[in-house]
């Protein structure tokens, strides 16, 4: 069974700009990237943030993107704000294996 | 406006069966993909099965397979998910998902989520 690598935590001060990885990352038939990442605030359902690595849908911040390397794939947030404290998950679509989610990071404003 | 509104869940024994469903609105239903995803404390995110808008392709993962059940009405704008053979490990937030698009490559609406608990 594929897995997705994601760091437990990450932090940063307001305004800094923080990354959060995902590991594990493999191509569906096609080479298509079908990486998406979720915002999870407590007592609330996911939220998508990005959706084939780099797409934001539709009212997401611009101070969000997604990004891929190699086997890697990245969300990073900029210009950090107190909001963005929440927990992010990754996930992964191919044909093969379905729909795996990362771990989970969860960011701590400081 | 999209919305969905999971329910269904409850407390049921070991070997019980509940079967949870998932009323949207805002959108073409029978045009989209749906999903069940579960989160538990220890083991974050799962996916759990999908359906086709059409309801013709149905998958499950493997823990699943054999004992939960997805289907839908197009005619009620609801989704299911039968679940049987219920276990202690299957206890989990229930989330119904959407796809954007056909195939469930990912999720653009969840449910507020339906909590489910195998216990004796």
């Amino acid at each position: 069974q594929s897995a997705l690598t994601q760091p437990a935590s990450v932090s940063g001060s307001p305004g800094q700009s923080i990354t959060i990885s995902c590991t594990g990352i493999t191509s569906d038939v096609g080479g298509y990237n079908f990486v998406s990442w979720y915002q999870q605030h407590p007592g609330k359902a996911p939220k998508l943030l990005i959706y084939e690595v780099s797409d934001r849908p539709s009212g997401v911040s611009n101070r969000f993107s997604g990004s891929k390397l190699g086997n890697t794939a990245s969300l990073t947030i900029s210009g950090l704000q107190a909001e963005d404290e929440a927990d992010y998950y990754c996930s992964l679509y191919t044909s093969r294996i379905n729909v795996i989610f990362g771990g989970g990071t969860k960011l701590t404003v400081l | 406006e999209v919305q969905l509104l999971d329910s269904g869940g409850g407390l049921v024994q070991p070997g019980g069966s509940l079967r949870l469903s998932c009323a949207v609105s805002g959108f073409t239903f029978s045009s989209y993909a749906m999903s069940w995803v579960r989160q538990t404390p220890g083991k974050g995110l799962e996916w759990v099965s999908s359906i086709s808008g059409a309801g013709g392709t149905r998958d499950y993962a493997d823990f699943v397979r054999g004992r939960f059940t997805v289907s839908r009405d197009n005619s009620k704008n609801t989704l299911y998910l039968q679940m049987n053979s219920l276990r202690a490990e299957d206890t989990a937030l229930y989330y119904c998902a959407k796809a954007p698009r056909g195939v469930h490559v990912t999720f653009d609406y969840w449910g507020q989520g339906t909590l489910v608990t195998v216990s004796s």
